[in-house]
Protein backbone atom coordinates (compact mmCIF):
# COMPACT_ATOMS: atom_id res chain seq x y z
CA UNK A 1 0.00 0.00 0.00
CA UNK A 2 1.22 3.44 -1.08
CA UNK A 3 1.61 5.15 2.58
CA UNK A 4 3.24 8.52 4.03
CA UNK A 5 3.12 9.06 7.53
CA UNK A 6 4.47 12.20 8.89
CA UNK A 7 5.53 12.42 12.95
CA UNK A 8 7.41 14.91 14.75
CA UNK A 9 4.67 17.93 15.57
CA UNK A 10 4.01 19.30 19.12
CA UNK A 11 4.00 22.28 21.34
CA UNK A 12 7.03 24.31 20.66
CA UNK A 13 7.85 28.15 21.69
CA UNK A 14 7.80 31.02 19.74
CA UNK A 15 11.79 31.39 18.39
CA UNK A 16 12.32 27.64 18.60
CA UNK A 17 12.56 24.85 16.36
CA UNK A 18 11.30 21.30 15.33
CA UNK A 19 11.39 18.36 12.93
CA UNK A 20 8.98 16.92 11.03
CA UNK A 21 9.67 13.48 9.54
CA UNK A 22 7.40 11.46 6.49
CA UNK A 23 8.06 8.17 6.20
CA UNK A 24 7.29 6.70 2.75
CA UNK A 25 6.27 3.22 1.91
CA UNK A 26 4.67 1.34 -0.79
CA UNK A 27 5.99 2.87 -3.99
CA UNK A 28 9.72 4.07 -4.87
CA UNK A 29 10.45 7.04 -3.24
CA UNK A 30 13.47 8.27 -4.85
CA UNK A 31 11.76 8.62 -7.96
CA UNK A 32 9.50 11.23 -6.78
CA UNK A 33 9.63 15.23 -6.14
CA UNK A 34 8.36 15.41 -2.51
CA UNK A 35 6.42 18.46 -0.45
CA UNK A 36 5.03 20.00 2.64
CA UNK A 37 1.89 21.50 2.77
CA UNK A 38 0.32 23.13 6.00
CA UNK A 39 -3.37 23.94 6.77
CA UNK A 40 -3.79 26.30 9.62
CA UNK A 41 -7.64 25.40 12.05
CA UNK A 42 -10.30 26.53 9.52
CA UNK A 43 -7.85 27.82 6.82
CA UNK A 44 -6.80 26.91 3.50
CA UNK A 45 -3.99 24.63 2.23
CA UNK A 46 -0.50 26.21 1.99
CA UNK A 47 2.46 24.83 0.18
CA UNK A 48 5.52 25.41 2.55
CA UNK A 49 8.61 23.64 0.38
CA UNK A 50 9.19 20.84 -2.66
CA UNK A 51 12.33 18.84 -2.96
CA UNK A 52 13.09 17.11 -6.33
CA UNK A 53 14.74 13.69 -6.70
CA UNK A 54 18.02 15.41 -7.39
CA UNK A 55 17.78 16.79 -4.17
CA UNK A 56 17.02 20.72 -5.38
CA UNK A 57 14.65 22.50 -2.77
CA UNK A 58 12.00 25.00 -2.82
CA UNK A 59 10.38 27.06 -0.64
CA UNK A 60 7.83 30.39 -0.66
CA UNK A 61 9.04 33.69 0.59
CA UNK A 62 7.13 33.26 3.57
CA UNK A 63 9.59 30.24 5.60
CA UNK A 64 12.77 30.77 2.93
CA UNK A 65 15.44 31.05 4.84
CA UNK A 66 13.63 29.80 8.29
CA UNK A 67 12.53 26.20 7.07
CA UNK A 68 15.04 23.13 5.33
CA UNK A 69 13.20 20.41 3.35
CA UNK A 70 15.50 17.09 3.13
CA UNK A 71 15.16 13.66 2.29
CA UNK A 72 16.77 10.65 2.91
CA UNK A 73 16.40 8.09 -0.12
CA UNK A 74 17.90 5.23 1.85
CA UNK A 75 15.33 5.12 4.36
CA UNK A 76 12.70 6.43 2.03
CA UNK A 77 12.34 9.48 4.37
CA UNK A 78 11.56 13.13 4.76
CA UNK A 79 12.67 15.75 6.66
CA UNK A 80 11.32 19.25 7.62
CA UNK A 81 13.71 21.19 10.02
CA UNK A 82 11.80 24.31 11.35
CA UNK A 83 13.77 27.17 12.77
CA UNK A 84 13.05 30.87 14.40
CA UNK A 85 9.05 29.24 14.58
CA UNK A 86 6.10 31.73 15.23
CA UNK A 87 2.50 31.89 15.76
CA UNK A 88 1.79 32.10 12.31
CA UNK A 89 3.18 28.73 11.51
CA UNK A 90 1.04 26.53 13.90
CA UNK A 91 -0.86 24.54 11.57
CA UNK A 92 -1.15 20.64 10.53
CA UNK A 93 1.82 19.78 8.24
CA UNK A 94 1.28 17.40 5.53
CA UNK A 95 3.46 15.90 3.64
CA UNK A 96 2.65 14.75 -0.10
CA UNK A 97 4.07 13.11 -3.35
CA UNK A 98 3.96 14.82 -6.68
CA UNK A 99 3.01 13.20 -9.91
CA UNK A 100 5.03 14.52 -13.01
CA UNK A 101 1.09 16.21 -13.54
CA UNK A 102 2.10 18.87 -11.08
CA UNK A 103 -0.67 17.13 -9.13
CA UNK A 104 -0.32 15.94 -5.30
CA UNK A 105 -1.75 12.54 -5.56
CA UNK A 106 -0.62 11.12 -2.13
CA UNK A 107 -0.96 12.80 1.12
CA UNK A 108 0.10 11.41 4.86
CA UNK A 109 -2.57 11.95 7.82
CA UNK A 110 -0.61 15.24 8.81
CA UNK A 111 0.89 16.21 11.71
CA UNK A 112 0.23 19.21 13.97
CA UNK A 113 2.59 21.70 15.08
CA UNK A 114 1.84 24.75 17.77
CA UNK A 115 3.81 27.63 18.37
CA UNK A 116 2.62 29.03 21.68
CA UNK A 117 4.73 29.92 24.77
CA UNK B 1 2.01 35.96 -6.49
CA UNK B 2 -0.49 34.26 -8.69
CA UNK B 3 -3.72 34.17 -6.92
CA UNK B 4 -6.64 31.60 -7.38
CA UNK B 5 -10.21 32.82 -6.11
CA UNK B 6 -13.04 30.09 -5.05
CA UNK B 7 -16.50 31.04 -4.08
CA UNK B 8 -16.45 30.27 -0.18
CA UNK B 9 -20.12 27.85 -0.06
CA UNK B 10 -21.68 26.28 -2.64
CA UNK B 11 -25.35 24.25 -1.98
CA UNK B 12 -26.84 21.66 -3.86
CA UNK B 13 -29.34 19.24 -3.69
CA UNK B 14 -28.65 15.77 -3.81
CA UNK B 15 -29.05 14.11 -7.25
CA UNK B 16 -28.56 17.43 -8.81
CA UNK B 17 -25.25 19.09 -10.54
CA UNK B 18 -22.69 21.35 -8.29
CA UNK B 19 -20.07 23.73 -10.32
CA UNK B 20 -17.08 24.96 -8.39
CA UNK B 21 -15.44 27.64 -9.91
CA UNK B 22 -11.66 28.43 -9.91
CA UNK B 23 -10.74 32.21 -10.95
CA UNK B 24 -7.57 32.40 -12.36
CA UNK B 25 -5.75 34.94 -14.29
CA UNK B 26 -4.82 32.98 -17.65
CA UNK B 27 -5.69 29.83 -15.36
CA UNK B 28 -6.19 28.31 -19.25
CA UNK B 29 -2.79 28.29 -19.86
CA UNK B 30 -1.84 25.96 -16.63
CA UNK B 31 -2.82 22.94 -15.66
CA UNK B 32 -5.49 22.44 -12.61
CA UNK B 33 -5.73 20.32 -9.79
CA UNK B 34 -8.48 19.83 -7.57
CA UNK B 35 -8.69 17.88 -3.31
CA UNK B 36 -11.44 16.99 -1.83
CA UNK B 37 -10.69 17.48 2.09
CA UNK B 38 -13.51 15.73 4.41
CA UNK B 39 -13.55 16.92 8.36
CA UNK B 40 -10.31 15.90 9.97
CA UNK B 41 -8.93 13.90 7.01
CA UNK B 42 -6.20 14.58 4.37
CA UNK B 43 -7.15 15.67 0.85
CA UNK B 44 -7.70 13.44 -1.83
CA UNK B 45 -6.89 14.46 -5.91
CA UNK B 46 -9.88 14.18 -7.61
CA UNK B 47 -9.08 15.93 -10.85
CA UNK B 48 -5.77 16.28 -12.46
CA UNK B 49 -4.55 17.80 -15.69
CA UNK B 50 -7.93 19.74 -16.01
CA UNK B 51 -9.90 17.28 -16.39
CA UNK B 52 -8.44 13.62 -15.62
CA UNK B 53 -9.50 11.43 -13.05
CA UNK B 54 -7.17 9.45 -10.83
CA UNK B 55 -8.11 5.97 -10.33
CA UNK B 56 -10.80 4.48 -7.67
CA UNK B 57 -12.41 8.62 -8.32
CA UNK B 58 -16.22 8.22 -10.03
CA UNK B 59 -16.73 9.35 -13.06
CA UNK B 60 -19.10 11.85 -11.43
CA UNK B 61 -16.40 14.22 -10.96
CA UNK B 62 -15.31 16.34 -14.02
CA UNK B 63 -13.09 19.12 -14.97
CA UNK B 64 -12.37 21.68 -17.40
CA UNK B 65 -10.41 24.76 -18.11
CA UNK B 66 -10.06 27.81 -20.06
CA UNK B 67 -9.54 31.47 -20.23
CA UNK B 68 -9.69 32.92 -16.47
CA UNK B 69 -12.08 30.24 -14.99
CA UNK B 70 -11.51 26.54 -13.95
CA UNK B 71 -14.53 24.17 -12.95
CA UNK B 72 -15.05 21.33 -10.81
CA UNK B 73 -18.32 19.96 -11.92
CA UNK B 74 -19.70 16.81 -9.53
CA UNK B 75 -22.73 15.24 -10.72
CA UNK B 76 -25.35 13.35 -9.51
CA UNK B 77 -23.90 14.92 -6.04
CA UNK B 78 -24.59 12.23 -2.95
CA UNK B 79 -24.26 13.28 0.55
CA UNK B 80 -20.91 11.99 0.50
CA UNK B 81 -19.59 14.68 -1.50
CA UNK B 82 -20.07 17.17 1.04
CA UNK B 83 -16.75 18.20 1.84
CA UNK B 84 -14.29 21.29 0.74
CA UNK B 85 -12.62 21.49 -2.50
CA UNK B 86 -9.51 22.81 -3.39
CA UNK B 87 -7.97 23.54 -6.77
CA UNK B 88 -4.62 24.20 -7.54
CA UNK B 89 -1.57 25.54 -10.04
CA UNK B 90 2.15 25.33 -10.69
CA UNK B 91 3.11 28.87 -11.30
CA UNK B 92 7.19 28.55 -11.97
CA UNK B 93 7.06 32.32 -12.05
CA UNK B 94 5.15 32.86 -8.52
CA UNK B 95 6.23 32.79 -4.82
CA UNK B 96 4.83 30.58 -4.00
CA UNK B 97 5.15 28.65 -7.00
CA UNK B 98 2.94 26.26 -5.89
CA UNK B 99 -0.81 27.95 -5.38
CA UNK B 100 -4.33 27.12 -3.87
CA UNK B 101 -7.33 28.45 -3.93
CA UNK B 102 -8.87 29.31 -0.76
CA UNK B 103 -11.50 26.26 -0.88
CA UNK B 104 -15.18 26.40 -1.24
CA UNK B 105 -17.10 24.70 1.07
CA UNK B 106 -19.75 22.06 -0.49
CA UNK B 107 -23.00 21.31 0.76
CA UNK B 108 -25.77 18.87 0.12
CA UNK B 109 -28.94 20.02 1.18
Amino acid sequence: EVQLVESGGGLVQPGGSLRLSCAASGFTFSSYDMHWVRQATGKGLEWVSAIGTAGDTYYPGSVKGRFTISRENAKNSLYLQMNSLRAGDTAVYYCAREVTTGAFDIWGQGTMVTVSS
Amino acid sequence: SYVLTQPPSVSVAPGKTARITCGGNNIGSKSVHWYQQKPGQAPVLVIYYDSDRPSGIPERFSGSNSGNTATLTISRVEAGDEADYYCQVWDSSSDPSRVFGGGTKLTVL
